[in-house]
């Protein structure tokens, strides 16, 4: 368990309504990631986190936004929701291993519906 | 083509068969590689990270073939619970590039 938490866990919102995301982590890591879930595409990075309001954009960045303020807290959002970012939206941290290298852990997941 | 890429599966397996998931990767700059597992309706969960010796834990046995840019996991005496989609990642600087997944059902 890496102490990550995501809310809300599920949401049903309407097209062309903002939506945000939150990822709250308790460990201090540096990096954290949105990704959503789809099937018959798996994993893809949205959008990561590097520092405090230090970001970048992923595979599928389009149509979302990301802000880091605290370390702690890694935000999703979505300016104007369309059908198609209905999706499992899930955020991770990156913890950095003793003996060097990377493993990544994730939150427990959004379900996000655009009607 | 994708980055990495695994046989979607399902592999449906009887209790106790031994089941072999491979996956390839087509950027050899990767310098970490996992299997996660993720349960229906869940969050992926790390199994195992997989290094060039190969390693092994209990049932478990991951390999990694640098030359032939596959990774390998084998699971032995397969259990009711080792039902889920297993995931193959490659980590690139910081980025993880996640496959599709292969789903295993193990029937009684």
């Amino acid at each position: 368990d890496a102490g990550i938490t995501q809310s809300p866990r599920h949401k049903v919102t309407e097209t062309g309504t903002p939506v945000t995301l939150r990822c709250h982590q308790t460990e201090n890591h540096r990096y954290m990631y949105w990704y959503r879930q789809d099937p018959g595409h798996g994993l893809r990075l949205i959008h990561y986190s590097y520092g405090v309001k230090d970001t970048d954009k992923g595979e599928v960045s389009d149509g979302y936004s990301v802000s880091r303020s605290k370390t702690e807290d890694f935000l999703l959002t979505l300016e104007s929701a369309t059908s198609s970012q209905t999706s499992v939206y899930f955020c991770a941290i990156s913890r950095q291993l003793a003996g060097g290298g990377n493993e990544q852990f994730f939150g427990p997941g959004t379900r996000l519906t655009v009607l | 083509r994708k980055e990495v890429e695994q046989d979607p599966g399902p592999f449906n397996v009887p209790e106790g068969a031994t089941v072999a998931f491979n996956c390839t990767y087509s950027n050899s700059a990767s310098q970490s590689f996992f299997w996660y597992r993720q349960d229906c309706r869940k969050e992926p969960k790390l199994l195992m990270s997989v290094y060039s010796s190969g390693n092994e834990d209990g049932r478990f046995t991951a390999q990694l073939n640098r030359a032939s840019q596959y990774i390998s996991l084998l699971i032995r005496d397969s259990k009711l619970s080792d039902s889920a989609t297993y995931l193959c990642v490659g980590l690139y600087g910081q980025n993880f590039v996640f496959g599709p997944g292969t789903r295993l059902s193990v029937l009684p």
